[in-house]
């Protein structure tokens, strides 16, 4: 079993539509990452979180540290938002290990 | 403020020749780390370099080694080149290594052949 989960693998939405991506983890760790990865593979850093809630723009990020548990969420969504989401978690050593990441499509 | 650059884009190579990747990292960034995206894989943690010395180490054999220079700049060397380390080495940098924001390189893409 992986230590990070995401799910769903893959996403297809309508423009316009609310998105949820989910993401466990099985280990202890120190804060998570939300990154988007486009075709080309630039990776942007969205969020970075220990605790709580994180807004920017039409993401927000949350994390439920008991639960070991994240969901990034996207409101509105846009076909630009097409791209491939990836949750790492930092552990000991800024170490990141990441999950395998959700293929967003949103069509027009 | 430039981000994250890499050097070169691509890199084409033969099994057994060694590559040499670069990373200079955001101005003031100190810590620099290193990431292999294989086809069909994810992302897999290679190195962790700040202040000039390695801090930590992925599950990657010796041939993958590197060094972080004076100036925060890094190099990633692969020797003995085998055709499964064609991927994608993608670079971040933070501010320090201690749980500051990683920010990503655009990444060079290494083909063996």
């Amino acid at each position: 079993k992986n230590e990070v989960e995401q799910s769903p693998q893959n996403l297809t939405a309508q423009e316009g539509e609310f998105i949820t991506i989910n993401c466990s983890y099985s280990v202890g760790i120190s804060a998570l990452h939300w990154l988007q990865q486009h075709p080309g593979g630039g990776i942007v850093s969205l969020f970075m979180l220990s605790s709580g809630k994180k807004k920017h723009g039409r993401l927000i990020a949350t994390i439920n540290i008991q639960e070991k548990h994240s969901s990034l969420h996207i409101t509105a969504s846009h076909p630009r938002d097409s791209a491939v989401y990836i949750c790492a978690v930092l552990t000991s050593g800024s170490r990141l290990t990441f999950g395998e990441g959700t293929q967003l499509t949103v069509n027009p | 403020e430039a981000g994250v650059t890499q050097s070169p884009t691509h890199l084409i190579k033969t099994r057994g020749q060694q590559a040499t990747l670069r990373c200079s990292p955001i101005s003031g960034h100190t810590s620099v780390y290193w990431y292999q995206q294989a086809l069909g894989l994810g992302l897999q943690f290679l190195l962790w370099y700040d202040e000039g010395e390695e801090r930590n180490r992925g599950n990657f054999p010796p041939r993958f080694s590197g060094r972080q220079f004076p100036n925060y700049s890094s190099e990633l060397n692969v020797n003995a080149l085998e055709l499964e380390d064609s991927a994608l080495y993608l670079c971040a940098s933070s501010l320090t290594g201690n749980l500051d924001t990683q920010y990503f390189g655009p990444g060079t893409r290494l083909t063996v052949l």
